[in-house]
């Protein structure tokens, strides 16, 4: 069973920089994966603001990328705002199936 | 405009079966997959599987076979998620979610609370 890991959590100040890492226990991410990075706000639904790694939507902060990254799939901002605090979650589909990560609270202060 | 509207929350009690809906609208049905996921009370997110643009197949990780079922209705451009023997660690928020193939997520629905309780 893949097990997908993320920092538990993290925190950056305003204005800073910070990347978001998901890693598959099946090995390096590739080109080949596909992974989707998820945006939740406390009682909020998920939204998605990367999808298909480095892609994002007309939604998506322009200060929000990703990438892959030393064999992991990553979430960078920069130029950290104070509404970016929230939980991010990757979705990752490497090896023939879709599994969420534990999920980073990053916390901006 | 897309939208994924979810039917409202249910209370169950254990043993019980429960079928979700999810309203889909301002898009071909059958031109992207429909993903479930869910989110127990201060957890994270846990995929539970999807239903492929063919409406006819599935595919539903090793936790939740056997115990779950994605269907579709095209004439209503409803999506279902049914999920049996209901116990309480099912009590969570459930979500459907569009993909257009290669990863693509987008459109999510506003989320429906399935409480399993005695």
């Amino acid at each position: 069973q893949t097990v997908v890991t993320q920092e538990p959590s993290l925190t950056v100040s305003p204005g800073g920089t910070v990347t978001l890492t998901c890693a598959s226990s099946t090995g390096a991410v590739t080109s080949a994966c596909f992974a989707n990075w998820f945006q939740q706000k406390p009682g909020q639904a998920p939204r998605v603001v990367i999808y298909s790694t480095t892609n994002k939507h007309s939604w998506t902060p322009a200060r929000f990328s990703g990438s892959l990254l030393g064999g992991k799939a990553a979430l960078t901002l920069s130029g950290v705002q104070p509404e970016d605090e929230a939980d991010f979650y990757c979705l990752l589909f490497c090896s023939g199936t879709w599994v969420f990560g534990g999920g980073t609270r990053l916390t901006v202060l | 405009q897309v939208q994924l509207v979810q039917s409202g929350a249910e209370v169950k009690t254990p043993g019980a079966s429960v079928k979700l809906s999810c309203k889909a609208s301002g898009y071909t049905l059958t031109s992207y997959y429909m993903h479930w996921v869910r989110q127990a009370p201060g957890q994270g997110l846990e995929w539970m599987g999807l239903l492929r643009p063919s409406g006819d197949s599935t595919l539903y990780p090793q936790k939740f076979r056997g115990r779950v079922t994605m269907t579709r209705d095209t004439s209503t451009s409803t999506f279902y998620m049914e999920l049996s023997s209901l116990r309480s660690e099912d009590t969570a928020v459930y979500y459907c979610g569009r993909e257009k193939y290669g990863g693509n997520f987008d459109y999510w629905g506003q989320g429906t609370l399935l409480t399993v309780s005695s």
